[in-house]
This record gives C-alpha cells, sequence and structure tokens, in this order.
C-alpha cells in the first residue's frame, strides 16, 4: 500500500509556457498533500499543503499565483508552473497523507512520489 | 535557519558494519522523526520513525534513537547491505508540516 504516482516524471518546455504536474495516490485516499521542491544537493523544501476541496496553504515566499495547486479529490492533485521561467527548473515532489482515522496507513507518514524534474529553456 | 541539520554529508560504511547517520535539531517543539531513504531522480521513501515520547524504535536492521534532552537522534543500519546506498534525510515534524535536513549520502564499500 501507500504508492503515490506522479506524472509526467520529467518535462522540458520554453519560457512563459505552463507545465501542469499531477501527483495521484494509487491505493490510499489522501486527505492531505503536500508539494515540495529540491534543487540539487539541497533538502526538500516544502511549497504548500493543500487538503481536498480547500484552497492550499503556501509557504512563506511561494508565489501562489506562480504555482497552482489543485487538490479536487482525494487521490488526485496539481501543481501547474505558469509562465514557467529558467529559474524554475527543478526537481518537484508531491507526498500524500492519509489523514482520516480507521486509515490502513499511518495518519502521520507523508508518502512520496517519484518527483517530476521540470527544466525550462 | 536550519531547524533540522545533517551535519554529515557524506559517509562511507564496509558493507556488514554498522551504519550511523547522524542528525540534530533545534525547535523543541517538533513532536514527530522520521528517517527518508532517497535514490536519484526518485522521491523519498519513508524507512521508519520515532514519536517523541520514545528514545528508541526498531524495524528489522533499522534502529532510530532519540534523544531530546540533546536534540539528537541517530538512524542505525546494521548489517549494512550494498543496497543501503543512498541519500537519506531526516526530518522532524509538528503537525502536518515536515521540515528535511539536507541529507547524508551513504556509500556501502564492498
Amino acid at each position: 500500500g501507500a504508492v503515490v504516482s506522479q506524472h509526467p516524471s520529467w518535462v522540458i518546455c520554453k519560457s512563459g509556457t505552463s507545465v501542469k504536474i499531477e501527483c495521484r495516490s494509487l491505493d490510499f485516499q489522501a486527505t492531505t498533500m503536500f508539494w515540495y521542491r529540491q534543487f540539487p544537493k539541497q533538502s526538500l523544501m516544502l511549497m504548500a499543503t493543500s487538503n481536498e476541496g480547500s484552497k492550499a496553504t503556501y509557504e512563506q515566499g511561494v508565489e501562489k499565483d506562480k504555482f497552482l495547486i489543485n487538490h479536487a479529490s482525494l487521490t488526485l492533485s496539481t501543481l501547474t508552473v505558469t509562465s514557467a521561467h529558467p529559474e524554475d527548473s527543478s526537481f518537484y515532489i508531491c507526498s500524500a497523507r492519509d489523514g482520516s482515522s480507521g486509515g490502513a496507513l499511518r495518519t502521520d507518514t507523508q508518502y512520496f512520489g517519484p518527483g517530476t524534474r521540470l527544466t525550462v529553456l | 535557519d536550519q531547524q533540522v541539520k545533517q551535519n554529515s554529508p557524506s559517509l562511507s560504511v564496509q558493507e556488514g558494519r554498522i551504519s550511523i547517520l547522524n542528525c540534530d535539531y533545534t525547535n523543541s517543539m517538533f513532536d514527530y522523526f522520521l528517517w527518508y531513504k532517497k535514490y536519484p531522480a526518485e522521491g523519498p521513501t519513508f524507512l521508519i520513525s520515532i514519536s517523541s515520547i520514545k528514545d528508541k524504535n526498531e524495524d528489522g536492521r533499522f534502529t532510530v534513537f532519540l534523544n531530546k534532552s540533546a536534540k539528537h537522534l541517530s538512524l542505525h543500519i546494521v548489517p549494512s547491505q550494498p543496497g543501503d546506498s543512498a541519500v537519506y534525510f531526516c526530518a522532524a515534524s509538528r503537525g502536518d508540516k515536515i521540515i528535511f535536513g539536507k541529507g547524508t549520502r551513504l556509500h556501502i564499500l564492498p
């Protein structure tokens, strides 16, 4: 159990275009999903937290109009990088948590997707 | 301001020996600590965790020790195996938010 997928695994786009990354929990309901960004040789930095059906909570310094997050269902969250620029090139990772009581998974553990490598030319 | 610190960027250990990865934290409000393993170009994989009310948690070859007074935790892997070569992230959480350290790259030598 606890499989989280991301699509695409890598994407190359031109500067100024928008890119959508999907994060799916395959075998559990993700009441909360998280989006991280990792720069080379750096730690994972939390960008935002989203709960199903409500607006995402963004970390300080993260532009919510640039990084649009939608958590429309208990198994899917999307991150859209709008008007991408080369400095947005990074490794984006989502994670999901099953916070519902009675679920089979630990409610306090995040399960990570495989990540999406974004390169903006 | 790094709340979770992994001061060793890399560690090399002979196969079969014990690997000890260390982590320090600054925020005494953290109530849960986790270790994740990560291969290149993949997402982190949860390894083991420990609640702040405990001082030890063991799962197979992996044991995590927590010293709250020193704000220090460590991950012990014994015996170390070639497949353990990866980057290990220490993380601390309070509520929903998880704060990660920068990671320690573990090399298991044949």
